[in-house]
């Protein structure tokens, strides 16, 4: 069956430092992945998403960036985090026509 | 705009009280619509797709239904373990892509013994 992880599940991280967030996906091949935003009160918000190693597509203009270095690999990086970075950042791969979704990291830029 | 909304925010219900959560919908063309469930400090969990309008899914005590404009989870003699936040989403036509979804803000039910 297909798994999905992410790391680290919690971090607070000072303004102005980098980030970097990790998924990855077992179980399947070639996978489409995802990174969403759940911001406190807000709904979920996709941010990212990748058909393929090296293809990345953003949705929202941001101070973010990711990357898919592997097949089922998908990071999600900063070089300088501001204060609106802080929310829940969940990454999500698509199965057939669900979405799955990891058990997320809590970010805090303090 | 396409746009999710979720009603109400908040629903508190006594054990075997059944209610209902509606999710309304005005987007441009609906290519599916999910159910999530979201336990404090987790990842959503998968419910269920629902793709035409009169369709229904059920799953223990939950059940989803589909209308043109709006999609209800109804709630049948829940328990305390149901509490958690249900959120909907919706796919659209032209979307090119499964995952992109448009999630409502969820809608945080709290079940008492």
């Amino acid at each position: 069956s297909q798994t999905i992880h992410q790391w680290p599940a919690t971090l607070v991280q000072p303004v102005g430092s980098p980030l970097s967030l990790e998924c990855t996906v077992e179980g399947t091949s070639n996978p489409n992945l995802y990174w969403y935003r759940q911001a406190a009160g807000r709904g979920l918000q996709l941010l990212f998403y990748s058909v393929g190693i090296g293809q990345i597509s953003s949705e929202v203009p941001q101070n973010l960036s990711a990357s898919r270095p592997q097949d089922r690999q998908f990071i999600l990086s900063s070089k300088k985090l501001l204060l609106s970075d802080s929310g829940f950042y969940l990454c999500a791969w698509a199965g057939g026509n669900t979405i799955y979704f990891g058990e997320g990291s809590w970010l805090t830029v303090v | 705009e396409d746009q999710v909304t979720q009603s109400p925010e908040a629903l508190r219900l006594q054990e075997g009280e059944s209610s209902s959560l509606n999710c309304s919908y005005t987007v441009s063309g609906l290519r599916g619509l999910f159910w999530y469930r979201q336990d404090p400090g987790k990842g959503p969990e998968f419910l269920f797709t629902l793709y035409s309008a009169g369709e229904e899914k059920e799953k223990e005590r939950l059940k989803a239904t589909l209308t043109k404009k709006e999609s209800f989870l109804h709630i049948t003699a829940p328990k305390p373990e149901d509490s958690a936040t249900y959120l909907c989403a919706v796919r659209l036509h032209g979307s090119g892509n499964t995952g992109k979804l448009i999630f409502g803000q969820g809608t945080t039910l709290q079940v008492k013994p």
